[in-house]
Formats: structure tokens, sequence, C-alpha cells
């Protein structure tokens, strides 16, 4: 009965590959987002969907390119894995003017 | 852009005691508040949150006062538990849509000692 899943939870990878992380949403949501949590903890907002269409796109290296083939998916694809990207990253959804979901996490440890 | 400070870093409380965690925002046009808890291994999780027409919100032992003059906001839990023990997080956003964006404050760590 997860709301938000993401997977896979723990990814590791070496520098310079190439890496995807999936979220899924059985909310019935219309809007999904992607958040980068640092070492610090500290949390910030990566890209969100609204029904399929790219709305919030932050100062994210094009290396990292959000797809969301319906609105109940938002993928993660990153290319060319840097060690300063390891991070957990949080996939959350939310509809109209209800509070966001979160899902879980993904930690990403570039080695 | 919106810019959230949130205080203390770390806040270490004695069960039964009172904590309160302090955020300031700097966006006068925000207007939603949410609070998350997040638990070690886990995602943020909502415990509250207060919209910019209401002054002050009380769910059991949670309360949030907003103070939009001064733009700052404030989490209050009473009767602490070991099981509040946790990160937490304020946040800011435009809600007019659902895709305001959230700003999220540096976080607090809690600690509640039995």
């Amino acid at each position: 009965d997860t709301a938000v899943s993401q997977t896979p939870k723990y990814l590791v990878t070496q520098m310079g590959n190439d890496k995807s992380i999936k979220c899924e949403q059985n909310l019935g949501h219309d809007t999904m987002y992607w958040y980068k949590q640092d070492s610090k903890k500290f949390l910030k907002i990566m890209f969100s969907y609204n029904n399929k269409e790219l709305i919030i796109n932050e100062t994210v290296p094009n290396r990292f390119s959000p797809k969301s083939p319906d609105k109940a998916h938002l993928n993660l694809h990153i290319n060319s894995l840097e060690l300063g990207d390891s991070a957990v990253y949080f996939c959350a959804s939310s509809q109209d003017t209800q509070p966001q979901h979160f899902g879980d996490g993904t930690r990403l440890s570039i080695l | 852009g919106e810019n959230v400070e949130q205080h203390p870093s770390t806040l270490s409380v004695q069960e039964g005691d009172s904590a309160v965690i302090k955020c300031t925002y700097s966006d006068s046009a925000s207007n939603y508040f949410p609070w998350y808890k997040q638990e070690l291994g886990k995602g943020p999780q909502l415990i509250i949150d207060i919209r910019s027409n209401v002054g002050e919100k009380k769910d059991q032992r949670i309360a949030v006062t907003l103070n939009k003059t001064a733009k700052h906001f404030s989490l209050h839990i009473t009767e602490t538990q070991p099981e509040d023990s946790a990160v937490y997080f304020c946040a800011a956003s435009r809600k007019g849509t659902s895709y305001g964006k959230l700003t999220f404050g540096q976080g607090t760590i809690l600690t509640v000692h039995p």
C-alpha cells in the first residue's frame, strides 16, 4: 500500500556511469517532484512535472534528465555520474493544493 | 527567490519537556508553511501545516504558529516522547496551485532522552 515508491533504494556505482531511478505513485496525484538531500540533510527541489509536463527545472546540470511517461511515474536519469552526485534523491507527489507526499528515497553513492 | 532559515540545528530535551523549532522566511508572497518529520532511512512525512490566513493550528501535542508580519513560524511539541526523536524540516511555498515550489529550512535534529 506504499503511496510513493522509489527503486532502487540503494545505488552504488562508479564515476562516469549512467544510472536511472524510478518513481511511482498510486495516489492519483497529477504533480510529481524530484528532490536532492545532501550529506548535511539539506533538501532542495530539482524538478517538478504536472500532468507529464515539466514545470519546475531548478539549476541542475543537464546530465540530469527527468522523464514522465504518465502521471503516475517520474523517472530520473543521470549521465556521466560525478562524485558530487552522491546524495539521497527523493520523489514526491501532490494534487491541487494538497501537501506533498514523499517516497523513502534512493541513496546514490559514487565510488 | 525564497530563503528559509531554521533554528536550532540540534535540540536535546528530556522526555515530557516541550520543544520549539523556529523558522523565518524571506518571500512575503509565501502563503503555505508545512512541517515535515524525517526518521532515519525514511522520507519526510508531513506532520502539520498552516496557511497564511491562519495564525495558529494545533493537532494533539503539535502546534504551529505563524507571524506574517515578522515572517516567521514555529513548531511546538509538548510532552515530548522518545519516538519524537527525528529530523524536523520547515518549508515555505506559494501554494496557489499544486506545483508551488517548497523551499526547505536546514533541518533540526531533535533528540528526546528517556
